[in-house]
């Protein structure tokens, strides 16, 4: 058990919806990062915060927004949904958000675009 | 554009011997490196990273080799166990913390 939770586990729904995934951080760290696992693909970085604020950006689609409350629970909202938005979507954390802090993996959400 | 490849997608060995997993990288910036481990159902676990100024990094089992100038690293596991059996990740950054991922072995170790 890596202490990052994510909610819910699977997520079935269709195309035009929107969703949003649930991601409580290791007690005591500071960053959250969102990633996207899309079937036979390693994990695509979508976007990190830390301390409530946004750090950095990778492929993340205009429809996908993101924010880090001030319990540091983190959100990822997914809107007009594809059927290519179906993947594993992971959250992580790490103490302090810097290159070399180890990252802990929640077991990830499963969304399913039909 | 996949910055980090993982070109055997699985590779099964016998308990006791040892395993090589293999990566290779195409962006010169990149100056750590990490290898995950992911059982099904679970997120990945972290294994074992080394900088760029190092060319090796043994933990116990698992020693990770970096050559740069092949943009290449490996992880080998001595010797292999059934609880090894899991997919491996090798992932990259460069002066920041976004991590670029490969994806991924699969590694069965036979009894």
């Amino acid at each position: 058990d890596s202490g990052v939770t994510q909610t819910p586990k699977h997520l079935i729904t269709a195309t035009g919806q929107r969703v949003t995934l649930r991601c409580s951080p290791r007690s005591g760290d500071l960053s959250v990062y969102w990633y996207q696992q899309s079937l036979d693909q390693g994990l695509q970085f979508l976007i990190q915060y830390y301390n409530g604020e946004e750090r950095a950006k990778g492929n993340i689609l205009e429809r996908f927004s993101a924010q880090q409350f001030p319990d540091l629970h983190s959100e990822l909202n997914l809107s007009s949904l594809e059927l290519g938005d179906s993947a594993l979507y992971f959250c992580a954390s790490s103490a302090r958000g810097s290159q070399t802090d180890t990252q802990y993996f929640g077991p990830g959400t499963r969304l399913t675009v039909l | 554009d996949q910055q980090v490849k993982q070109n055997s997608p699985s590779l099964s060995v016998q308990e006791g011997r040892i395993s090589i997993l293999n990566c290779d990288y195409t962006n010169s910036m990149f100056d750590y490196f990490l290898w995950y481990k992911k059982y099904p159902a679970e997120g990945p676990t972290f294994l074992i990273s080394i900088s760029s100024i190092k060319d090796k990094n043994e933990d116990g089992r698992f020693t990770v080799f970096l050559n740069k100038s092949a943009k290449h690293l490996s992880l080998h596991i001595v010797p292999s166990q059934p609880g090894d059996s899991a997919v491996y990740f090798c992932a990259a950054s460069f002066n920041d913390y976004k991590l670029s991922f490969g994806a991924g072995t699969t590694v069965t170790v036979r009894a």
